[in-house]
């Protein structure tokens, strides 16, 4: 069965503080892997990564895929409290049209 | 910026009866997905619809459930004979591609079942 986790299921951390986020895989036929941030309702996409060691970054988050560790981390630097928010890692295998997600990692920023 | 819509946001109903779920997505995309998530759990991947016909579903997408595109621009969520374990929140999702785009989500329809 495939299977994507994610750890920590919660943090807690400090404004300012940074903070890595961790996703592990064990898939059939992996294509790629994305990362979304739900704050309230809908998922909202962060990065897609489907090459292992290229780092894709947007202002203080980015991700990076290792397909020899089957895993992804997601780093956010100088956390905000607009941070705050629960972290999906999704994997997308190959021929096939759905994701499979992990349970999420809630983040709380504390001013 | 083009985004997902749903209707209701929203719905409360008793056990056994039909809801349809609505949702609007982005006007150029061609792939069509719904998905749940059940308070506390993770999101679940129900069905994925192109070219006016079912591509994938999963174990859970069984013949209570059904998915139609009416019209150009609806792409709807039918639940037959609603059961309590119903009760989720339920996101569609659109994509330009299968394989190499991302899903935009809906804000999603929160169904509950008394």
């Amino acid at each position: 069965e495939d299977k994507v986790v994610q750890s920590p299921l919660s943090l807690v951390v400090h404004e300012g503080d940074t903070v890595t986020l961790n996703c592990s895989y064990e898939v059939t036929n992996f294509r790629s892997l994305l990362w979304y941030k739900q704050e309230k309702k809908a998922p909202t996409f962060l990065f897609m990564l489907t090459s292992s060691g290229i780092e894709k970054k947007s202002g203080r988050l980015s991700s990076i895929l290792d397909k020899k560790e089957l895993s992804s981390i997601l780093n956010i630097t100088a956390t905000q409290t607009g941070d705050s928010a629960i972290y999906l890692c999704a994997v997308r295998i190959q021929g096939a049209q759905k994701l499979v997600f992990g349970q999420g990692t809630r983040l709380t920023i504390n001013p | 910026e083009p985004e997902v819509t749903q209707t209701p946001s929203h719905q409360v109903t008793q056990m056994g009866q039909e809801v349809i779920l609505r949702c609007v997505p982005i006007s150029n995309h061609l792939y069509f997905y719904w998905y749940r998530q059940i308070l506390g759990q993770k999101v679940e991947f129900l069905v994925s619809f192109y070219n006016n016909e079912i591509s994938e579903k999963s174990e859970i997408f069984d013949d209570q459930f059904s998915v139609e595109r009416p019209d150009g621009s609806n792409f709807t969520l039918k639940i037959r004979s609603t059961k309590l374990e119903d009760s989720a929140m339920y996101f569609c999702a659109s994509s330009v591609a299968v394989n190499t785009g991302e899903l935009f989500f809906g804000e999603g329809s929160r169904l509950t079942v008394l």
